[in-house]
């Protein structure tokens, strides 16, 4: 079965870095395009980075461009998001999720880690 | 392209009919989504394509519409449908999100 576990999140002061992992199984990662969305405490979802099957293209919302990388690790079926230069709007629940479509891009998620939750805070 | 849902919050019994809307600040075709997300819980894909139903999801639950205007219909309301509703827009990137309606008893 599909299966996305995040980690790596935790308490950072603001102009820190952190890194977050999506170990992922149950298919092959280079199979499908991958995604972080985030979701603020109390707040609803937002779509912060993508990655596409091939892993080739990447793309960001326009609040974290520049200051947030995705990347991923075929051999260790691992997601990353490099976090760096945090504010504390980059508060929230940090969740991978997989795009629907195996061997393209559909840009919708069928399945979703339980999060980790970030708090930028001095 | 900024995704509006409305109402924000929907009071409703169950055994109801209910009906949530989301409107697109521009034309996003049918490239739509639907999730629902109940406490504590991950988001979970319910519509995608404005009206097409994901594996597992129950026939109750419909989505329409085209180009700025979507509907998500629940036929009738069961308890475990008590949730908050999210609809995806994914014509063009960014990606982005309603902000979502709450429904509650």
């Amino acid at each position: 079965q599909v299966q996305l576990v995040e980690s790596g999140g935790g308490v950072v002061q603001p102009g820190r870095s952190l890194r977050l992992s999506c170990a992922t199984s149950g298919f092959i990662l280079s199979s499908y395009d991958m995604h972080w969305v985030r979701q603020a405490p109390g707040k609803g979802l937002d779509w912060v980075a993508g990655m596409s099957f091939e892993g080739d293209t990447k793309y960001y919302s326009e609040s974290v461009k520049g200051r947030f990388t995705i990347s991923r690790d075929i051999s260790k079926s691992t997601l990353y998001l490099q976090m760096n230069s945090l504010i504390p709007e980059d508060t929230a629940l940090y969740y991978c999720a997989r795009d629907r479509c195996s061997g393209g891009t559909c840009d919708y998620f069928d399945y979703w880690g339980q999060g980790t939750l970030i708090t930028v805070s001095s | 392209i900024v995704m509006t849902q409305s109402p924000a919050t929907l009071s409703v019994s169950p055994g109801e009919r209910v009906t949530l809307s989301c409107r697109a600040s521009q034309s996003v075709s049918s490239d739509l989504a639907w999730y629902q997300q109940k406490p504590g819980q991950t988001p979970r894909l319910l519509i995608y394509g404005a009206s097409t139903r994901a594996t597992g999801i129950p026939a109750r639950f419909g989505g329409s519409g085209s180009a700025t205007e979507f509907t998500l219909t629940i036929s009738t309301l069961q308890s475990e449908d008590f949730a908050v509703y999210y609809c995806q827009q994914y014509s063009n990137r960014p990606l982005t999100f309603g902000g979502g309606t709450k429904v509650e008893i």
